[in-house]
């Protein structure tokens, strides 16, 4: 069976720091990876995914993940956050199946 | 708009009321998946359609949970005899073509209260 698990539930920052997601699977095997953001009063919507390849991978609103098989993990960063960044964001796995599992999600909160 | 749709966005039932919700995805998407979402948590896996087949359902799942898909199009979740543990988001999303990575392309959801 597959599972996430999303390190910190509630992030609050100032405009311009940076930022730095954690997210660990658990999957043995082959895994494509997600993350979905949902601002406020929208839905939820893909940030970037992994399949294959390079495992450093570049987002939307420039947002990068960085999948390290080693440590199960699949990071989401931003060096430098905006107001507009505020939202929640969700890491997902899907380990060779259709059906994605979610984390249960970060609220992120910028200050301007 | 030709994103995914879900009506109504919001419903507000008794204990015990049969509810409703429909799905329209995107046109041409195959997949069709619910889930639903509690507060803090992120969405839980129900039922996922590949056109009109229903080809996997969550535990979480129970008998008076039903869903459909007729035609490959739109979709309905059904909930008998709510129970106010049902109360939740629902969301509908749907997926282009085979792939296992597809991404998902997520509706509004509906807000459903049970008092």
């Amino acid at each position: 069976a597959q599972s996430v698990s999303q390190h910190n539930h509630h992030v609050i920052l100032s405009e311009a720091a940076s930022l730095e997601l954690g997210c660990n699977y658990s999957y043995g095997g082959t895994v494509n990876l997600f993350w979905y953001v949902q601002y406020p009063g929208q839905h939820l919507q893909l940030l970037l995914k992994y399949f294959s390849g390079d495992p450093l991978v570049k987002g939307i609103k420039g947002f990068e993940a960085e999948f390290i098989k080693s440590k199960f993990s699949f990071n989401l960063r931003k060096p430098s956050v905006q107001w507009s960044d505020t939202a929640e964001y969700f890491c997902a796995v899907s380990g060779g199946s259709y059906i994605p599992t979610f984390g249960r999600g970060t609220s992120l909160i910028v200050h301007p | 708009d030709t994103g995914v749709s879900q009506n109504p966005r919001h419903k507000i039932t008794k204990r015990g009321q049969n509810v409703t919700f429909r799905c329209d995805p995107i046109s041409e998407h195959n997949r069709l998946y619910w889930y639903r979402q509690t507060l803090g948590q992120g969405p839980e896996f129900l039922t996922y359609f590949q056109n009109e087949a229903q080809l996997e359902k969550s535990r979480l799942l129970s008998d008076r949970f039903s869903a459909e898909r007729p035609k490959g199009s739109f979709s309905t979740l059904e909930i008998q005899r709510t129970e106010q543990g049902d109360s939740a988001m629902y969301l509908c999303a749907s997926s282009p073509g085979v792939a296992v990575f597809n991404e998902q392309f997520f509706g509004p959801g509906t807000r459903l209260t049970v008092l």
